[in-house]
């Protein structure tokens, strides 16, 4: 009971952008759509997080779609430091669920 | 993860032993979550305390788990009688002002159960 669909891995060369996408079409009217990142043996860190509109910050962008049942991290160019497991999760209540994730490489 | 803490980072036991994890959140933080993660799976929520308080424990197995935030010191959780389907990495995070807050994670408490 995930709540969240993302693709088991993505690849990227470096320098170039990333789009990874996630659906979560169960979600309600007050769920927040967060983004963690986690490196191997290390736990998660907070990327980015929304509600309803395009979010920005240093480290990456979030597109939420206009129904709320799919989002999108955009990293503007990805470096070698940026792999990892990127999750995206739903807010409910007073609990995170987290999925599966998205294995990032980046390539040189 | 600056500012969390965990200890110790791996922690081995036998069958049947305690386990006991601490987690000392950011300083300011008043509100902790405990999280399992088994191997090549994502983080399961366990239990959300506030200082004094447990806000949500529906994650938490109903038998041998338990968590405790206490008014000074670090939070706690104690696993007793551990077996093997124990062993997995436990994260805590630590939020200021709770519900709705940035999560920030400390490093994990590797468990192996023998």
């Amino acid at each position: 009971d995930a709540k969240t669909t993302q693709p088991n891995s993505m690849e990227s060369n470096e320098e170039e952008p990333v789009h990874l996408p996630c659906n979560h079409s169960t979600i309600s009217g007050t769920d927040y759509i967060h983004w963690y990142r986690q490196l191997p043996s290390q736990g998660p860190e907070y990327v980015i997080h929304g509600l309803t509109s395009n979010v920005n910050n240093r480290m990456a962008s979030l597109a939420i779609a206009e129904d709320r049942k799919s989002s999108t991290l955009i990293l503007h160019r990805a470096t070698l430091r940026d792999a990892a497991v990127y999750y995206c999760i739903l807010m409910t209540g007073n609990q995170f669920y987290f999925g599966t994730g998205t294995s990032l490489t980046v390539i040189p | 993860n600056a500012g969390v803490m965990q200890n110790p980072r791996h922690l081995v036991r036998r069958r049947g032993q305690e386990a006991r994890l601490r987690c000392s959140p950011m300083k300011g933080h008043s509100h902790v979550y405990w999280y399992r993660q088994l191997p090549e799976e994502g983080l399961k929520f366990m239990v959300y305390l506030q200082k004094e308080n447990i806000i949500d424990e529906s994650g938490m197995p109903k038998e041998r788990f338990s968590a405790e935030f206490p008014k000074e010191g670090p939070s706690i959780l104690r696993i007793q009688q551990v077996v093997r389907g124990d062993s997995a990495a436990y994260f805590c995070a630590s939020l200021l002002q709770g519900f709705g807050d940035t999560q920030y994670f400390g490093p994990g408490t590797r468990l192996t159960v023998l």
